[in-house]
């Protein structure tokens, strides 16, 4: 069975302060994983994926996640928080199937 | 590449009329679309999952005489929400995947969701 836990349901950082987002996972298989961003009222957007090809991997806008299998981890981080980066995140893990299993989110506030 | 689009944006309906949401493919055929209904501060939660010319498959507790669901065509699903009430006043987003080689590591691409209000 597959479920993710997104460990903090609320991040609150300063501007120019990193940011680090907790996932962890369950799998039953070598899972496919994921991070969307969600704007007010807006769908989800791919930040980035992991492809099995890599374990620390690249997103857009300076984001990137590193795959630790030993720790069923798939944390988001960037090294520096913008205010434009306020959003919901959520952590996506599937199958590889038609089966995606979402987080239950985390609101990320950047404070000026 | 890989954009979904999702119209209307916004709809104010009343209660007992019907609404229909689309859901459209640009620029690649999607044989499968899902539909999703998020509630406030909460996360995704799958209604349905839409087939191309085929009836589409409903997760436990979605009415489906309720949430009408149609994929006539490779790019187009439909969700129609009949007889609306209040209750069923929500944000609906859905979703498809790009078919390729190798479906495992395909990301579900969102449309901008549909904020349905019912007066």
């Amino acid at each position: 069975a597959q479920s993710v836990t997104q460990l903090d349901s609320h991040v609150s950082v300063s501007e120019g302060t990193p940011v680090l987002l907790r996932c962890n996972y369950s799998s039953s298989y070598s899972p496919s994983l994921f991070w969307y961003v969600q704007h007010p009222n807006k769908g989800l957007q791919l930040l980035l994926k992991y492809t099995s090809a890599a374990t620390l991997v690249k997103g857009i806008n300076g984001f990137e996640a590193e795959f630790k299998k030993s720790e069923t981890s798939f944390h988001l981080t960037k090294p520096s928080a913008h205010m434009s980066d306020a959003a919901e995140y959520f952590c996506v893990v599937s199958d590889g199937g038609n089966q995606f299993y979402f987080g239950t989110g985390t609101s990320l506030t950047v404070i000026p | 590449g890989a954009v979904v689009s999702q119209h209307p944006s916004r709809v104010i309906c009343k209660s007992g009329t019907s609404v229909k949401i689309e859901c459209r493919s640009l620029d690649f055929q999607a044989t499968t679309m899902f539909w999703y209904r998020q509630f406030p501060k909460q996360s995704l939660m799958l209604m349905a999952t839409s087939n191309e010319g085929s009836k589409a498959t409903y997760e436990q507790g979605v009415e489906k005489d309720k949430f009408l669901i149609n994929h006539a065509s490779l790019t187009l699903s439909t969700l129609t929400v009949t007889s609306a009430h209040p209750e069923d006043s929500s944000f609906y987003i859905c979703s498809a995947r790009v078919p390729r080689q190798g479906w495992t590591n395909s990301p579900l691409h969102f449309g901008n969701g549909t904020r349905l209000t019912v007066t």
